[in-house]
């Protein structure tokens, strides 16, 4: 297994406002994800956090919107750029140990007023 | 049509009593399945993952049908701490794809 440790935990942000939420594993991973959680919803593939290289984007999801660095193999940020109420969601952090098994970290939960 | 489809419950059962649910995937090309479990306000966790020959973690029994593609989750002597949603989840190529989830409630 992997420990995966999420910060922000949560955070109230203003529309307009950037957030970056970090994410940090107990072991060198090649492959980190994140994911975004919508109230009531399931999750949904933001992009793949790639160690070296341009993170790999799901359709519906842009760099503009949502950079991401992975400047080592053991972490990775993600932020959430010109923040809307409609970004108000858990985001969450994973990773792929051996086996084709994902851990998640624990969430950031995230409020746009 | 949604990669991963679940029913969304809820289940309402007695301790004691058993549970079981579907969930139906529309990639055939999908190469791994996993339950996850997610409780209110947490993130998902691991609950097993699921093989071509069925099986069985404790009281879980998970079961997968390609040719159908189906997964289902049985859960036996459920217990208060077994409520909770569960994610039926499909991988290929690395990424997956989540149900909905599936909401257990276990009253005493």
């Amino acid at each position: 297994s992997a420990v995966i440790s999420q910060k922000p935990s949560r955070d109230i942000c203003q529309r307009g406002t950037s957030l970056t939420i970090q994410c940090q594993v107990d072991s060198q991973v090649t492959m980190m994800f994140w994911y975004r959680q919508q109230p009531g919803q399931s999750l949904t593939l933001i992009a793949t956090a790639n160690q070296g290289s341009e993170a790999t984007y799901e359709s519906g999801f842009v760099i503009d919107k949502f950079p991401i660095s992975r400047p080592n193999l053991t972490f990775s940020t993600l932020t959430v750029s010109n923040m809307s109420p409609e970004d108000s969601s858990i985001y969450l952090c994973s990773v792929e140990v051996s086996g084709n098994t994902i851990y998640f970290g624990e969430g950031s939960w995230l409020t746009v007023v | 049509r949604k990669e991963v489809e679940q029913d969304p419950g809820p289940f309402n059962v007695p301790e004691g009593a058993t549970v079981a649910f579907n969930c139906t995937y529309s990639n055939s090309a999908s190469q791994s399945f996993f339950w996850y479990r997610q409780d209110c306000r947490k993130e998902p966790k691991l609950l097993m993952s699921v093989y071509s020959s069925g099986n069985e973690d404790g009281r879980f029994t998970a079961q997968l049908n390609r040719a159908s593609q189906y997964i289902s989750l049985l859960i036996r002597d459920s217990k208060l701490s077994d409520s909770a949603t569960y994610l039926c989840v499909v991988e290929k190529n690395y990424k997956l794809s989540f149900g909905a989830g599936t909401t257990v409630t276990v009253r005493a």
